[in-house]
């Protein structure tokens, strides 16, 4: 059973860079057709891709986020790590993290964690 | 970027009631749509990916259609467990794109 979760501060102040850990378990990271993808959603929003990396270290970022955004993968620990730099009130969201199954009519992400929820206030 | 539309923004049904909520697609996605449902205070759930295909363990009263830009989720008899929120989302091109939601609730 593949399961996924996220872990990370409550609170980030304003300015802050924050670091966001998604520790996936009952696959390997390094694991053909998979990728994993960070999401995230403002209370009350909609969902909102902010990146993925596959399992050949390939990387993707939201185009309105790449300048803030660093995805990363340690294989040793089978965990995913996203930064996001220079944050802001409006990054108050949820983030979840999701397996990313490799399909050739549309990657899908089929299994997500609970979310963690973030807030940035100073 | 492509722009996922979803009409309607919400609905009230009743227990039983057949509900179509439908996504728009600004360019050709061919069948690299998703629909996701989410109920308050969880993660989503994928539902059916590729348009049609449902995934494991979803109930076959869920069902999906639709090719280029204009895709369908049906649900043919509400249950109490579907009053919820359902994303459709495309993975055709980077960036990747959500829908803004339906939601689903009691009439």
């Amino acid at each position: 059973q593949v399961t996924l979760k996220e872990s990370g501060p409550v609170l980030v102040k304003p300015t802050e860079t924050l670091t966001l850990t998604c520790t996936v378990s009952g696959v390997s990271l390094s694991s053909a057709g998979m990728a994993v993808s960070w999401i995230r959603q403002p209370p009350g929003k909609a969902l909102e891709w902010l990146a993925h990396i596959f399992s050949n270290d390939e990387k993707t970022y939201s185009t309105s986020l790449k300048s803030r955004l660093t995805i990363s993968k340690d294989t040793s620990k089978n965990q995913v790590v996203l930064t996001m730099s220079n944050v802001d009130p409006v990054d108050t969201a949820t983030y979840y993290c999701a397996r990313t199954t490799l399909f050739y009519r549309g990657d899908y992400m089929d299994v997500w964690g609970n979310g963690t929820t973030v807030t940035v206030s100073s | 970027d492509i722009e996922l539309t979803q009409s309607p923004s919400s609905l009230s049904a009743s227990v039983g009631d057949r509900v179509t909520i439908t996504c728009r697609a600004s360019h050709n996605i061919s069948d690299f749509l998703h629909w996701y449902q989410q109920k308050p205070g969880k993660a989503p759930k994928l539902l059916i990916y590729a348009s049609s295909i449902l995934q494991s363990g979803v109930p076959s009263r869920f069902s999906g259609s639709g090719s280029g830009t204009d895709f369908t989720l049906t649900i043919s008899a509400l249950r109490p467990e579907d009053f919820a929120t359902y994303f459709c989302h495309q993975s055709y091109s980077t960036p990747l794109t959500f829908g803004p939601g339906t939601q689903v609730d009691v009439k």
